[in-house]
């Protein structure tokens, strides 16, 4: 099983900055294909998660470009430019290179200060 | 757009069996992977499974004693069983479609979420 570590666990960010949440995998998630099997989630308070990057660094459609993905074959990094109140909530890393099981990260909670 | 409505969960006994139900409105069903996922407090999301169209499901190891996912293609329905449930089970259960065709995971869409207590 493949694990997934996160960190920070809390991120106080004041508005308008800029925050860097980071994932790192066990193992590479860098496939023969290229792709890097590594997607982020948002889960604001009392919703389902929500899909904002995938294979590394691609955005979900309606993400503003705001949020941006990058990373190498374990370690990848969340960067959300310019943050806002409504981008409060809990960040999770997820790889699906290797199921089963598919695995998360144990979330960065973000904060505005 | 697709919509996914979840029903089941709620307030189980221990060794009681939780019983779940995922529904799938406005897109095709037929050719994705369905897959289940949980929310345990303190713990975050865990995967439980998935299943293709053809029927065939994938199991986390750390459930598969317990757990059977089902497809009825004709009802557009994917439904979650777990066995012996302890109040380690209680959390919140989500069911999820993948972004595309050809992506068994990259959860683009989620059902509301059911809530599951376990408690005697």
């Amino acid at each position: 099983e493949i694990v997934m570590t996160q960190s920070p666990v809390s991120l106080p960010v004041t508005p308008g900055e800029t925050a860097s949440l980071s994932c790192r995998s066990s193992q590479s998630l860098l496939h023969s294909n290229g792709y890097k099997y590594l997607d982020w989630y948002l889960q604001r308070p009392g919703q389902s998660p929500q899909l904002l990057i995938y294979l590394g660094s691609n955005r979900a459609s309606g993400v503003p470009d705001r949020f941006s993905g990058s990373g190498s074959g374990t370690d990848f990094t969340l960067t959300i430019s310019r943050v806002e109140a409504e981008d409060v909530g809990v960040y999770y890393c997820m790889q699906t290179l290797q199921t089963p099981p598919f695995t998360f990260g144990q979330g960065t909670q973000l904060e505005i200060k | 757009q697709v919509q996914l409505q979840q029903w089941g969960g709620g307030l189980l006994k221990p060794s009681e069996t939780l019983s779940l139900t995922c529904a799938v409105y406005g897109d095709s069903f037929k050719g994705y992977f369905w897959s289940w996922i949980r929310q345990i407090p303190g713990k975050g999301l865990e995967w439980i499974g998935e299943i293709n169209h053809t029927g065939s499901p994938n199991y986390n190891p750390s459930l598969k004693s317990r757990v059977t996912i089902s497809i009825d293609t004709s009802k557009r329905e994917v439904s979650l069983t777990l066995n012996s449930v302890t109040a380690a089970d209680s959390g919140i259960y989500y069911c999820a479609r993948p972004l595309e065709l050809r992506f068994s995971a990259i959860y683009a869409f989620w059902g509301q979420g059911s809530q599951v207590t376990v408690s005697s």
